[in-house]
């Protein structure tokens, strides 16, 4: 059962433009979400993260809404950059819990 | 600034070999988990200790066992290597006292290949 989903295991975007990454998940415990970038053979790195009592949260080009309505994050990277590609994990935890539940991951490839 | 160190960063073993996947972190933290990242599957959680002195399934335990030794170390130990346990393995930590909010910290992560 996956509790945290990203349905587009990969995205295209040219270098300048917007990336909207996008994550959804069933469980409506969650209550804080988090979005890590992951380069080849290296660990994924926090990125960005936003609590349930906030529907967005910035850091730079950088952006996270959450939709709890819709139980639906999204990244969006503005202006997306040759750095930036990478694939995409988002993660949620529920509240006391110790578990980071992660989804499936995004491709994302920026084009020059 | 070391943050989280795993060994080996590559195996091959042979099925039905055992090893440990070693894993030690220099930020004080109290939580520290074991993933595995297969593609398409994302980052899949194995074994989490909470504190020093506790361990608890994840979402993937079977064929795992692990080690808390201290609050600094976190081992992994395949007992008898199986094809379906090649994987990229992947160590990390977190100040979660109480369960806060806090960012995990991972290490670079150990490719094993059972063949």
């Amino acid at each position: 059962d996956q509790q945290v989903k990203q349905n587009s295991p990969s995205l295209s975007v040219q270098e300048g433009r917007i990336s909207i990454l996008n994550c959804d998940y069933t469980n409506s415990m969650f209550d804080y979400f988090l979005w890590y970038k992951k380069y080849p053979a290296e660990g994924p790195t926090f990125l960005i993260s936003i609590s349930s009592i906030k529907d967005k949260n910035e850091d730079g080009r950088f952006t996270v809404f959450l939709n709890k309505s819709a139980k639906h994050l999204s990244l969006h990277i503005v202006p997306s950059q040759p750095g930036d590609s990478a694939v995409y994990f988002c993660a949620a935890q529920i509240q006391g819990a110790q578990k980071l539940v992660f989804g499936q991951g995004t491709r994302l490839t920026i084009n020059p | 600034n070391a943050g989280v160190t795993q060994t080996p960063k590559f195996q091959v073993l042979k099925t039905g070999q055992s090893m440990t996947l070693q894993c030690a972190q220099d930020m004080n933290h109290n939580s520290m988990y074991w993933y595995r990242q297969d593609p398409g599957m994302g980052l899949r959680l194995i074994y989490y200790s909470a504190s020093e002195g506790t361990t608890d399934k994840g979402e993937v335990p079977n064929g795992y066992n692990v080690s808390r030794l201290n609050k600094r170390e976190f081992s992994l130990r395949l007992e008898s290597a199986a094809p379906s346990q090649t994987s990229v393995y992947f160590c990390a930590s977190r100040d979660g006292i109480g369960g806060a909010y806090t960012e995990a910290f991972f290490g670079q992560g150990t490719r094993l290949t059972v063949v």
